[in-house]
């Protein structure tokens, strides 16, 4: 295991048309994040799982949005009935929750990113 | 709300020099904060990581500071290459969100 994973990379899709990303983290990783950039700007963040539970969604994420993380491994972000505003880059990043690092009794929870899946709503 | 914010927006700088990236941030409750690098149409790549608790890391050329009572972070890179060219971002966490707050970030061009 290399590193997080997107698919797809590319979607290009018609408004109204509904859409699902999958997200595939670093395997040992508990911590799943959802995040969207636009063009110019950094990354927003949308939602944020520890393991299967959904503990924190932004105000960003509309009802048209839902994510899952059913097992706890990989997670799916849909987006119903799009429109033209939700084109932008979708970037998925995990991280693992520890107790300790160094002895400095601190977590890390470094996030690492995945390339992203670049969604153009026509 | 936390607020982060990234000076410059651009800069072009010729291969060699050594140069200062800024970030500043509105909360300093921060937990950690969090330099990475983009390149165009990619993912992010984590460069540097600095706890609330440190005051700097390096890797290599890079050095990250942080000052929170200021509400400051300066990434520096030495010895700038034209690899170096991609937009630098820096991310903050506070204690009270699992999320980062991103700047918009600064697109470095290391003229050959």
């Amino acid at each position: 295991d290399t590193g997080v994973s997107q698919n797809p990379r590319h979607k290009i899709t018609k408004r109204g048309q509904n859409v699902t990303f999958r997200c595939d983290p670093i395997s040992e990783h508990n911590r799943l994040y959802w995040y969207r950039q636009t063009l110019g700007q950094g990354p927003e963040f949308l939602t944020y799982f520890q393991n299967e539970a959904q503990l924190e969604k932004s105000r960003l994420l509309s009802d048209r949005f839902s994510a899952e993380r059913p097992k706890g491994s990989f997670s799916t972000l849909e987006i119903q009935r799009t429109e033209q505003g939700d084109s932008a880059m979708y970037l998925c990043a995990s991280s693992l929750k520890q107790s300790r690092t160094g002895g400095t009794g601190r977590f890390t929870d470094t996030q690492y990113f995945g390339p992203g899946t670049r969604l153009t709503v026509l | 709300k936390q607020e982060v914010t990234q000076i410059p927006a651009a800069l072009s700088v010729p291969e060699g020099e050594n140069l200062v990236l800024n970030c500043s941030f509105t909360d300093s409750a921060i937990y950690n904060l969090q330099w990475f690098r983009q390149d165009p149409g990619k993912g992010l790549t984590s460069l540097l990581l600095i706890q609330s608790s440190q005051r700097e890391q390096t890797s290599g050329r890079l050095n990250a500071s942080l000052d929170k009572s200021s509400g400051r972070s300066t990434l520096y890179i030495a010895a700038s290459q034209p690899g170096d060219s991609a937009t630098y971002l820096c991310a903050v966490r506070t204690f009270y969100n699992n999320d980062m707050r991103f700047g918009a970030g600064t697109r470095l061009t290391v003229k050959p």
